[in-house]
């Protein structure tokens, strides 16, 4: 079956250190994949949008890379602050759906 | 923000009514989408559309059904609702689907009790 897992686990670092956040998929071809934020009782918010031939991209302080052949998209913020706390979800496309993880819960500790 | 607003923002039903959702854009974005959102469950699809009159089921679509006949407008009804249909329903629009990002409205919260 198809699904896409995203670390069921809340992470919890401190302020300062970089965030690591999966995003692994199965019995899905995507070209392209997605992160988004979202903040209790707010409707996600998009970050991000990677290639599968891109394999990384940057903005700010936000990386994310794309490994096809893994199956898997990793989520980074580096100099992470409270202000980064937060759910992230990952989606990726099928035909025109849309689909989404389960999100990862970040804090982050001053 | 993009031009996306959902109606109403809270419902309270009664089980076995009928319900309609709306999702209203003024992005003339083509593709839109319903989603619910449950403790542990993430965003589940429930139904999209990728024009107008042209629509799809996705992960979680029994119980409801949509319609879009105006590309700004997209309804999602809930034929007899249950409560097991409790939950926050959200709207996305997207201009080329999976290609490009996604606008969320701000959620419906919806009790049936």
């Amino acid at each position: 079956s198809q699904k896409i897992e995203q670390n069921s686990e809340a992470l919890n670092i401190q302020e300062g250190k970089t965030a690591t956040l999966t995003c692994n998929y199965t019995n899905y071809s995507p070209a392209y994949l997605q992160w988004y934020r979202q903040d209790p009782g707010r409707g996600p918010v998009f970050l991000l949008l990677i290639r599968e031939n891109e394999k990384e991209k940057r903005k700010e302080r936000l990386k994310v890379t794309f490994d096809t052949t893994l199956k898997q998209s990793l989520f980074h913020i580096t100099a992470s602050q409270p202000a980064d706390s937060a759910t992230y979800l990952c989606a990726l496309g099928q035909g025109g759906k849309l689909i989404f993880g389960q999100g990862t819960e970040l804090s982050v500790k001053p | 923000d993009a031009g996306i607003t959902q109606s109403p923002r809270h419902k309270v039903t009664e089980t076995g009514t009928p319900v309609t959702l709306r999702c209203h854009q003024t992005e003339n974005h083509r593709y839109m989408y319903w989603y619910r959102q449950d403790p542990g469950h993430g965003l589940r699809l429930i139904h999209y559309s990728y024009g107008v009159k042209d629509t799809d089921k996705g992960e979680v679509s029994d119980g409801y059904s949509v319609s879009r006949s105006k590309t700004e407008d997209f309804l999602l009804t809930l034929e007899s609702a249950t409560s097991s249909q409790t939950s926050v329903y959200f709207c996305a629009i997207s201009d080329q689907g999976e290609y490009t990002e996604a606008f969320f409205g701000q959620g419906t919260r919806l009790t049936v009790v």
